[in-house]
């Protein structure tokens, strides 16, 4: 158990619906990312905060947004829903910004349909 | 900009048989470079990191040395057991000028091994 937590496990929903993926980061932890593996783009980098903060932004398509409150928990917000957004999406966190190592999540499968 | 190749798989192996996956990397800075290992159904943890030229990194009888002179992460196992099939990926962070470490990964190369 990594001790970040992601909710819900499994996601499905239709196209042109809005969802929106919760993390709760490793106690201690301010850095929160956002990736999305999926079978085609493999797994990418979608968009870092860091105590509260945009820090980094990836290949995050603009339908899609992110947030991290001032309890460091962050939401990943996923709107205009298409089949292709199907995806596992996992959120990691670290300590800092720079130099330590993330620890993951166990991920939200989103199939859309 | 940065990127990780590593081998394609699936790499079967026998029980007890020696694992090299490969695993290079271009970077414009100084990465940091690590070997996650993703198992069924679970999400990703890391095995293990290198964080300078020369460094070995090691954990659960898998070892990688970064070599900065080949730009090369390659992961080794003298032993396989069943329970090492997975999902590994290398990966690299190289925060440079931008003050994130986010994690650059190869398309990951599945182990399978049999009894």
């Amino acid at each position: 158990d990594s001790g970040v937590t992601q909710t819900p496990k499994h996601l499905i929903t239709a196209t042109g619906q809005r969802v929106t993926l919760r993390c709760s980061p490793r106690s201690g932890d301010l850095s929160v990312y956002w990736y999305q593996q999926s079978l085609d783009q493999g797994l990418q980098f979608l968009i870092q905060y860091y105590n509260g903060e945009e820090r980094a932004k990836g290949n995050i398509l603009e339908r899609f947004s992110a947030q991290q409150f001032p309890d460091l928990h962050s939401e990943l917000n996923l709107s205009s829903l298409e089949l292709g957004d199907s995806a596992l999406y996992f959120c990691a966190s670290s300590v800092d910004s720079e130099f330590y190592e993330q620890y993951f999540g166990p991920g939200t499968r989103l199939t859309v349909t | 900009g940065d990127s990780v190749t590593q081998m394609e798989g699936p790499v079967t192996l026998s029980e007890e048989a020696f694992l090299t996956i490969n695993c290079t990397y271009t970077a414009t800075g100084y990465p940091s470079l690590f070997w996650y290992v993703q198992y069924p159904g679970e999400g990703l943890q890391l095995l293990l990191k290198a964080t300078k030229a020369d460094d070995k990194g090691s954990n659960k009888g898998f070892e990688a040395t970064y070599r900065k002179e080949t730009t090369s992460f390659h992961l080794e196992k003298g032993s396989v057991q069943v329970s090492d099939s997975a999902v590994y990926f290398c990966a690299l962070s190289d925060p440079g000028g931008g003050a994130t470490n986010k994690l650059i990964f190869g398309t990951g190369t599945l182990l399978a091994v049999q009894p």
